[in-house]
């Protein structure tokens, strides 16, 4: 089945521990992204990749890390996580990069930072 | 810059009821748009979209129209079903844009009562 698979589903962590998310998807996609979902504000990016070993800054970078080593693979990493970081994250992916195609997302990791 | 705005919720009907969830956008260049919708304790799923002015996308008894003239992208149902209750988001994309990153509105909780 085709699909986009993230790990944690949930997690409670407390301020400043380092934790990572894990994100894969199965359809040799190149480009893949992270958004996180707030109340009020929808979803806002927040690293993009258009393909192995590249990857950029999205629309609220700071605080995260990510990496694009294989293919298939996009960890998002908070080395030290605040409480502003408590959000509900996405992680999607699509077949290339640009508006014609279809985007597909992961269940999403709900995250709680005390 | 790009925006999406979409009418706020919650919005309740009764089962059978017309649908229609406002959306207007402001984008430079020639934006694809999409409604995507999340079901509860899911992801998104890309419900429809319109790639160019005057497209109507449709799908599972919901379609929207791109407006150019009026910038909008109003999602609308003939009769909802308590199936349909979930959280509705309208968003657009630019190629050039981020490689094409999805811009969300708020996004619509829709209730349908039996």
């Amino acid at each position: 089945e085709a699909q986009v698979t993230q790990n944690p589903r949930y997690l409670i962590t407390v301020t400043g521990k380092k934790l990572t998310v894990t994100c894969s998807q199965n359809m040799n996609h190149e480009y893949m992204s992270w958004y996180r979902q707030d109340p009020g504000l929808g979803l806002r990016q927040i690293y993009y990749s258009m393909n192995v070993e590249v990857t950029d800054k999205g629309d609220v970078p700071e605080g995260y890390k990510v990496s694009r080593k294989e293919k298939r693979n996009f960890p998002l990493i908070l080395e030290s996580p605040s409480p502003n970081q408590t959000s509900l994250y996405f992680c999607a992916s699509s077949l290339r990069q640009g508006a014609a195609y279809e985007q597909y997302f992961g269940p999403g990791t709900r995250l709680t930072v005390t | 810059g790009n925006s999406v705005t979409q009418m706020e919720g919650p919005v309740t009907l009764s089962e059978e009821a017309f649908l229609t969830i406002n959306c207007t956008y402001t984008a430079t260049g020639y934006p694809s748009l999409f409604w995507y919708v999340q079901y509860p304790g899911e992801g998104l799923q890309l419900l429809l979209k319109a790639t160019k002015a005057d497209d109507k996308g449709s799908n599972k008894g919901f379609e929207a129209t791109y407006r150019k003239e009026t910038t909008s992208f109003h999602l609308e149902k003939g009769s909802v079903q308590v199936s349909d209750s979930a959280v509705y988001f309208c968003a657009l994309s630019v190629t050039y844009n981020q490689g094409g990153k999805l811009i969300f509105g708020q996004g619509t909780e829709l209730s349908v009562k039996p």
